[in-house]
This record gives C-alpha cells, structure tokens and sequence, in this order.
C-alpha cells in the first residue's frame, strides 16, 4: 500500500523552461513534506519542505505548491538547468518525526540541452 | 548541515559472508535511520534508533541488525549475506527539531551479494 505516489517514473524538460514534478499521497494524517534530489550511487540531499499549514513555499528555483484537498503537492523548478538532470523524491511525515519519513519511488528529470 | 559518513561506498561479497555497514555523524544528532533502496523504487525503512541503546525495526522487514552504542556511530550488520540482499543502504540522521526537522543522508554503501 504505498502512501506517497510519484506517477511519473521520468520526465524530459528543454533547459530553460519549467520542470513540474508531481505528487499524489494518500494518509490524511501527513502534515510535513519534503523534496529530495538524488544522484546516481550518492544519498539524497534535501532541496525543500512545506508544513501542511502553508501552500506555497519557494526557495530561488524552486516552489513546491501542496493542495490538500486534493492530497498534492508539486515541485516546480525554473528556469531548468542541466545540473537539476537528478531523480526526484517526495516523501512525508505525520506526528512530529516518528519512524522517518515515507518516500515515493521518484521522478527522474532529464534536462535536455 | 549534517556531516554523515558511509563506509564502505561499494561492497561485492560472496554468499553466507557476515558484513557490517559503517554510518558515523558527527553533529551530535539523536536520530538515525537506515533505509534500503533499489533502483526505481522508494526508499523503505529498515532500521532507527532515537538515541543511544535506541534501536527500532522499520517498516520493511529486514535481516540485518542495528546497534547504537555511541550517539554518533549506527553500524548494520548482516550476518549471513545473500543475493537477495544486494542493494542499496543509506544512513541518515535528523536533529530532533519537531514538525520541520529533516533528514540528512550519507553517501550510501551499494552492496552486492554473489
């Protein structure tokens, strides 16, 4: 049963232009979300969070947009650059950090020159 | 930022051979966790611990053990390797901030089992 859904497996984006990275997730009792960038045979590195109490958070390229209602969140990268070609993970969390976080299978991005 | 420490990067190991994963971090954190992951999938947790002589299974079930004898050291360990096992392990480890905390992850030790 897998509570954070990335329905994308990849996504090709011309750099330049606007990567838009989706996230569906199912456990209403979620209330922290993060993004995180993964290179290949490296960890992840955090890129950035929303608290459920907010809909919108930015940080230079990067915003990450959640709709609650709608149990969504998304990531928006622009303008894209070669650099951000990583795969993507979204995961949360519920009640304040116990036992981690739940990850969704990621989106690998491809920019393309 | 955490510094978070994986040893070995690359491990390949025969069948039945007992290993153990190094993860050391040195900013004093509580928290740590181990997860697995394979290539297209999430990440699942295996182990975490909360603190010293804290140790926790995670949500996938997991033939390896944990211990947690110094806050900085969280070593894995698998005493009868198998293929099945091949994969990838990371560390990770959060300071105990409440609702915003994140995690921090090592490098990652990719195992392969012959």
């Amino acid at each position: 049963d897998q509570q954070v859904k990335q329905n994308s497996p990849s996504l090709s984006v011309q750099e330049g232009r606007i990567s838009i990275l989706n996230c569906d997730y199912t456990n209403s009792m979620f209330d922290y979300f993060l993004w995180y960038k993964k290179y290949p045979a490296e960890g992840p590195t955090f890129l950035i969070s929303i608290s459920s109490i907010k809909d919108k958070n930015e940080d230079g390229r990067f915003t990450v947009f959640l709709n609650k209602s709608a149990k969504h969140l998304s990531l928006h990268i622009v303008p894209s650059q070669p650099g951000d070609s990583a795969v993507y993970f979204c995961a949360a969390r519920s009640g304040g950090g116990a036992d981690g976080l739940t990850f969704g299978k990621g989106t690998h991005l491809i920019i393309q020159p | 930022e955490a510094d978070i420490y994986q040893t070995p990067r690359y491990l390949v190991i025969g069948t039945g051979k007992k290993i153990t994963l190094e993860c050391s971090q040195t900013m004093g954190h509580d928290k740590m966790y181990w997860y697995q992951q394979d290539p297209g999938m999430e990440l699942h947790l295996i182990h975490y611990s909360y603190g010293v002589n804290s140790t926790e299974k995670g949500d996938l079930s997991s033939e390896s053990t944990v211990s947690r004898i110094r806050t900085e050291h969280f070593p894995l360990t698998l005493e009868s390797a198998r293929p099945s096992h091949t994969s990838q392990y990371l560390c990770a480890s959060s300071p105990n901030e409440g609702l915003d905390e994140k995690l921090f992850f090592g490098s990652g030790t990719q195992l392969s089992v012959l």
